[in-house]
C-alpha cells in the first residue's frame, strides 16, 4: 500500500495567517492527490482533488500543489471556520489511503 | 441536491455482522461509485471498499476477508457488511460518492457510530 505521511500533527495559528500544510507520500503518485478538511463532529469535506484542482463552492483562500511524492495545502487567509483538521488521500493506487490529519486550532 | 444518508444498528455484538445501507436521494445512483470509509474514535480515516453500479467491487486488503458492498439501483441504496467484528470495528461509518476525475470523495453523508460492544 502506498504510506501517506502529513506535517505537522497540529498546528496553532491566528485568524488572517497564511498556513501551509505538507503532505507526503511513499511512493510516486503523479497528482492523484486530494485534500479534505474535517470539522469536529461533521463528515469531511472535499477541498482539492487532482493536488490542485478547486473544488466546486471552496472558497478560493484554498489551494494545493505538487507532484510525485510532496503536496502542500495552503489556506492563504486563516478564517474562524478553517479551524478543522485537513486530511490528504492518495487516488493513484485503486487501495485509497489517507494521511493521518493536521489540526488547525487556534492560537 | 443530492444527499447521502447511512443507516443500521448502532451497537453491534462482538463476532456478528454490522450491516449498514447509505441511501442515495436527489439524484441517481446509477453511473457512479460509491465508496464506505470509518473514522474510529478520536482517530484517521480508513477507506473500506467501493462499489460501481454494475456491481464490481474493490476492497481495502486490510478488511477483504470480512467486508461485503452491494448496491440495490431500484432502490437508490448501497450497503456494507462486516462479519466477526470485534471492538477494533468501532467507528463512524461514512458513505461516500467517488468523483471519478481523480477517483476523490466528492459528497459524504453525516455518518453513524458504530459501536462493537457485549
Amino acid at each position: 500500500d502506498i504510506q501517506m505521511t502529513q506535517s505537522p500533527a497540529s498546528l496553532s495559528a491566528s485568524i488572517g495567517d497564511r498556513v501551509t500544510i505538507t503532505c507526503r507520500a511513499s511512493q510516486t503518485i503523479s497528482n492523484y492527490l486530494n485534500w479534505y478538511q474535517q470539522q469536529p463532529g461533521k463528515a469531511p469535506k472535499l477541498l482539492i482533488y487532482g493536488a490542485s484542482s478547486l473544488q466546486n463552492g471552496v472558497p478560493s483562500r484554498f489551494s494545493g500543489s505538487g507532484s510525485g511524492t510532496d503536496f502542500t495545502l495552503t489556506i492563504a487567509s486563516l478564517q474562524p471556520e478553517d479551524f478543522a483538521t485537513y486530511y490528504c488521500q492518495q487516488s493513484y493506487s485503486t487501495i485509497f489511503t489517507f494521511g493521518p490529519g493536521t489540526k488547525v486550532d487556534i492560537k | 441536491q443530492v444527499q447521502l444518508q447511512e443507516s443500521g444498528p448502532g451497537l453491534v455484538k462482538p463476532s456478528e455482522t454490522l450491516s449498514l445501507t447509505c441511501t442515495v436521494s436527489g439524484g441517481s445512483i446509477s453511473s457512479f461509485f460509491w465508496t464506505w470509509i470509518r473514522q474510529p474514535p478520536g482517530k484517521g480515516l480508513e477507506w473500506i471498499g467501493y462499489i460501481y453500479d454494475s456491481g464490481s467491487t474493490n476492497y481495502n486488503p486490510s478488511l477483504k476477508s470480512r467486508v461485503t458492498i452491494s448496491v440495490d439501483t431500484s432502490k437508490s441504496q448501497f450497503s456494507l457488511k462486516l462479519n466477526s467484528v470485534t471492538a477494533a470495528d468501532t467507528a463512524v461509518y461514512y458513505c461516500a460518492r467517488v468523483k471519478l476525475i481523480y477517483w476523490s470523495f466528492d459528497l459524504w453523508g453525516r455518518g453513524t457510530l458504530v459501536t462493537v460492544s457485549s
